[in-house]
């Protein structure tokens, strides 16, 4: 079974600041490794998905890394706004193609 | 259709009573999840379909809980005799299918279910 791991489980920045998100999971006989976004009471949103063969995946502000031999990952915020206050959580798939998810870290930024 | 549908988006039922909450996926996704999430929890894996039969059913907390997906598309979670402790939201996801590094997980709002 895969288990995912995320710290920190909460974090708190003031605005335009920079911050790191980070993710580990057990099994790294992974094909891709996905980032998701869940607003309070909401769904998740799908953020950026890296395939195995990827180091590292980019959409606006965000950029996600993937080192598969250490079983870690990273979500990078840049310059970072109120409105991305939200819970962040990472899925990694299982050999049986069951994706597993981390337990999320709650970010809130400060205006 | 374009999105993943849940039906019904909230469920408020007794302790005991049957539920089935129904989720109906991206079309020609074959891969269909079910996960079900606590306050303050990540998603908890439940079940895995692909196509019609049960690829892994490894996460149902009991023999309460069971999911069909008789013709390979829409796929009911049905919960027998329910508990307080069953009170969640219950997500649905479906993907392509296969070990494909492009599948991405693509989620409906949730089914949100209390149990009084």
């Amino acid at each position: 079974k895969q288990e995912v791991t995320q710290i920190p489980a909460a974090l708190s920045v003031p605005e335009g600041e920079n911050l790191v998100l980070n993710c580990s999971f057990t099994d790294s006989a992974i094909y891709n490794l996905q980032w998701f976004r869940q607003d309070p009471g909401k769904g998740l949103t799908s953020l950026l998905l890296i395939q195995s063969s990827q180091r590292e995946q980019t959409s606006g502000r965000l950029n996600a890394s993937l080192d598969k031999s250490s079983g870690r990952s990273t979500l990078y915020i840049a310059a970072s706004q109120p409105g991305d206050s939200a819970t962040y959580l990472c899925a990694a798939p299982a050999p049986g193609n069951q994706f597993y998810f981390g337990t999320g870290t709650s970010l809130t930024v400060i205006p | 259709g374009a999105g993943v549908s849940q039906t019904p988006s909230n469920k408020v039922t007794e302790k005991g009573k049957y539920v089935e909450l129904r989720c109906d996926p991206i079309s020609g996704h074959t891969a269909l999840y079910w996960y079900r999430q606590s306050l303050g929890q990540g998603p908890e894996f439940l079940i895995y379909f692909q196509g019609t039969g049960a690829a892994d059913d490894s996460g149902l907390p009991n023999d309460r809980f069971f999911a069909v997906r008789p013709e390979g598309s829409v796929s009911t979670l049905k919960i027998q005799r329910t508990e307080r402790g069953d009170s969640a939201v219950y997500l649905c996801a479906s993907t392509q299918g296969g070990f494909s590094g492009a599948n991405v997980l693509t989620f409906g709002a949730g089914s949100r279910l209390t149990v009084l």
